[in-house]
């Protein structure tokens, strides 16, 4: 299974913006970049995915490098509900295989 | 926006025991999944279903676990003989697509073996 690799945990302070890195050297060209998070005794919400070109919606922006072995989540101002578990998550064959994730906690 | 429900939201059972656990994905939605956690570890894909039938399963899924879609709008898992260890929470999801598609989960059951 196609592996992602990122830092256990990250602080942020509110209302600052935030950038989770995700390495993913060995990506194929057809899979899909995820970003997912779970806040505690909850179901993994959707953050953002891509494929090849930069991604922007109304929760974060995914900016993927230009050999998409690497990936950045980006979260332009973090609050205090943004606090959980990011899971970067490489789309294999038709499922989504989880790592451990990032650990954000956010500062007031 | 739509929701992935899931019921019940925890269950108790004794080891040796059946439980099903049910979903109701998101109406439109063709592609549905179910992982699950363990406490405290990672989120592990269980299985894929797709036009009736699972396109793909993941070595956890042994002969205990089977799905169904009995209706126009349930999704179940079902474990025939639970074990100690089966005990986490169930996640299941849908999708409206497959490759490059989000995944909605649904809140989960917590179920506990004992």
């Amino acid at each position: 299974d196609a592996k992602t690799t990122q830092p256990n945990s990250m602080e942020s302070n509110e209302e600052e913006p935030v950038h989770l890195p995700c390495n993913h050297s060995t990506i194929s060209g057809t899979d899909y970049i995820h970003w997912y998070r779970q806040l505690p005794s909850q179901g993994p919400e959707y953050v953002i995915h891509g494929l090849t070109s930069n991604v922007n919606n109304r929760m974060a922006s995914l900016a993927i490098a230009e050999d998409r072995k690497s990936s950045t989540l980006i979260l332009h101002r973090a609050t205090l509900r943004d606090a959980a578990v990011y899971y970067c998550i490489l789309e294999y064959g038709n499922k989504l295989v989880f790592g451990a994730g990032t650990i954000l906690r956010v500062k007031s | 926006e739509p929701e992935v429900t899931q019921t019940p939201s925890h269950q108790v059972t004794q080891m040796g025991q059946e439980v099903i656990l049910r979903c109701v994905p998101i109406s439109n939605h063709l592609y549905f999944y179910w992982y699950r956690q363990i406490l405290g570890q990672k989120v592990e894909f269980l299985v894929s279903f797709y036009n009736n039938e699972i396109s793909e399963k993941s070595e956890i899924f042994d002969d205990q676990f089977s799905v169904e879609r009995p209706d126009g709008s349930n999704f179940t898992l079902k474990i025939r003989s639970t074990k100690l260890e089966d005990s986490a929470m169930y996640f299941c999801a849908s999708s409206g697509g497959r490759a490059g598609s989000r995944r909605f989960f649904g809140p989960g059951t917590r179920l506990t073996v004992l």
